[in-house]
């Protein structure tokens, strides 16, 4: 089946450590997104990448980097930089055929708690 | 700058009865817009979405939509609620990427809460 897959579901950090979240598509989408989301504030975006080797800054990508090697995967890091990275995050993916807006598949979240 | 409001944080329905969830859009552009449902502690997943054409959009799960440009509103709507239903809601407004893809912009979200 194809679909975004997310890992790990649940992820523990200290202050001041910085940690990767994974995220993989079989779909052969060639643009990946990551949102963040907060209680009462729904989704915001980070990161997106429209094709391999590039990516761009979404709205709130202070203390965040990303990389896009392969057009399967899309990771984040979370770095001791983001001021308050405790929040559910969410990756999702999308075709660009014919230039058109298509709908986002969404993976299943990865849920960061900072100790 | 696109945006979006859904004015109930929180919407209690019984069982059987109907249901509205009001979102209200800002755009400058072309409107797309979007109806995602979140169960707890999962991803996001597509109700329904307007591009074009008939303003009365059907989705999956019995829920629909109606596109109102003059009142710039998208509100989702179920005639019978069912327990499963019980979930979050969000209502988002798309515009292209230069170079392709598309960013989303949500709502602050509304909890559907079905009581039997």
């Amino acid at each position: 089946d194809g679909g975004i897959t997310q890992s790990p579901k649940y992820l523990f950090r200290k202050e001041g450590q910085n940690v990767t979240l994974s995220c993989e598509q079989n779909l052969n989408h060639d643009a990946m997104y990551w949102y963040r989301q907060d209680p009462g504030q729904g989704l915001r975006l980070i990161y997106y990448s429209q094709i391999v080797n590039d990516f761009q800054k979404g709205d709130i990508a202070e203390g965040y980097s990303v990389s896009r090697e392969k057009k399967e995967s899309f990771p984040l890091t979370v770095t001791s930089a983001q001021k308050n990275p405790t929040a559910f995050y969410l990756c999702a993916s999308s075709t660009k055929r014919g230039g058109l807006i298509h709908e986002q598949f969404f993976g299943p979240g990865t849920r960061l708690t900072v100790l | 700058a696109q945006s979006v409001t859904q004015l109930d944080s929180q919407v209690p329905v019984f069982e059987e009865a109907p249901v509205e969830l009001r979102c209200n859009y800002s755009s400058s552009v072309s409107v797309y817009l979007f109806w995602y449902v979140q169960y707890p502690n999962q991803g996001l997943q597509l109700l329904l979405k307007y591009l074009s054409g008939s303003t009365l959009v059907k989705g999956i799960n019995g829920f629909e939509a109606e596109f109102n440009k003059s009142q710039t509103s998208f509100h989702l709507r179920k005639p019978s609620v069912h327990i499963s239903d019980t979930a979050e809601y969000f209502c988002a407004v798309s515009s292209l990427l230069t170079g392709g893809g598309n960013k989303l912009t949500f709502g602050t979200g509304t909890q559907l809460k079905v009581e039997l």
